[in-house]
């Protein structure tokens, strides 16, 4: 299984909804990641977990709030979102996230728009 | 600074060859990674190439590395419709994690 799975595909939620994106890989990486990406635009880092705990927060607001519970599920929780906020919101996973760990495996994305 | 840039569209006939560029500022980049992007997906690693060479050649792709100028570029040879997606260049640095500074991708267009 050489799969990163994201769902929902699709998310439409409103300012004051709380809502959760969900990535899992069974590829017994240990390295799991969080972009975004706006519309025309390059994916942008979020979050890096490694061994489950979060490594990397490129100063991400917290109305996004990133969960690990396990070395195979990310989750990104979601609140009191903004319409800028509308984006594809991108998993990632990579073997161990260290130098010489070549590739991150992206899952098809999660579009969540926000009215 | 990270700043990656790339040209924003190129068009080619099927069976051409394609030559999308990408340039970056990041001198400590360690290596460079070409990505493939198509409609509503995720990102496809394509081939990489580490900052120490100057080729590397994968089937229908080459890549070429210009470090003095801070260039790179991925060509594609016998171009097909389903080469049509958007390519992103990508570059990180010898940190402790794969952080990837993306450059601002291509839409390549191939017609039949």
């Amino acid at each position: 299984d050489t799969e990163v799975t994201q769902t929902p595909k699709h998310l439409v939620m409103g300012m004051t909804n709380k809502k959760s994106l969900k990535c899992e890989q069974h590829m017994g990486h240990r390295a799991m990641y969080w972009y975004k990406q706006k519309a025309k635009k390059p994916p942008e880092l979020m979050f890096v977990y490694s061994y489950e705990k979060l490594s990397i927060n490129e100063s991400v607001p917290s109305r996004f709030s990133p969960e690990c519970p396990n070395s195979s599920l990310l989750n990104l929780h979601l609140h009191a979102l903004q319409p800028e906020d509308s984006a594809l919101y991108l998993c990632a996973s990579s073997q161990d996230g260290n130098g010489g760990d070549l590739e991150q495996f992206f899952g098809p994305g999660t579009r969540l728009t926000v009215l | 600074g990270e700043d990656v840039e790339q040209s924003l569209f190129l068009s080619v006939r099927e069976g051409d060859s394609s030559v999308i560029n990408c340039t970056y500022t990041d001198s400590s980049s360690t290596y460079l990674y070409w990505y493939k992007q198509e409609p509503g997906a995720g990102l496809q690693l394509l081939t990489y190439i580490f900052s120490n060479m100057d080729m590397k050649q994968d089937q229908r792709l080459t890549v070429l590395l210009n470090k003095k100028d801070k260039h790179l570029s991925l060509r594609i040879a016998d171009t097909q419709t389903g080469d049509s997606a958007i390519y992103f260049c990508a570059e990180s640095t010898n940190t402790g994690f794969q952080k990837l500074v993306f450059g601002t991708g291509t839409r390549l267009l191939v017609s039949p």
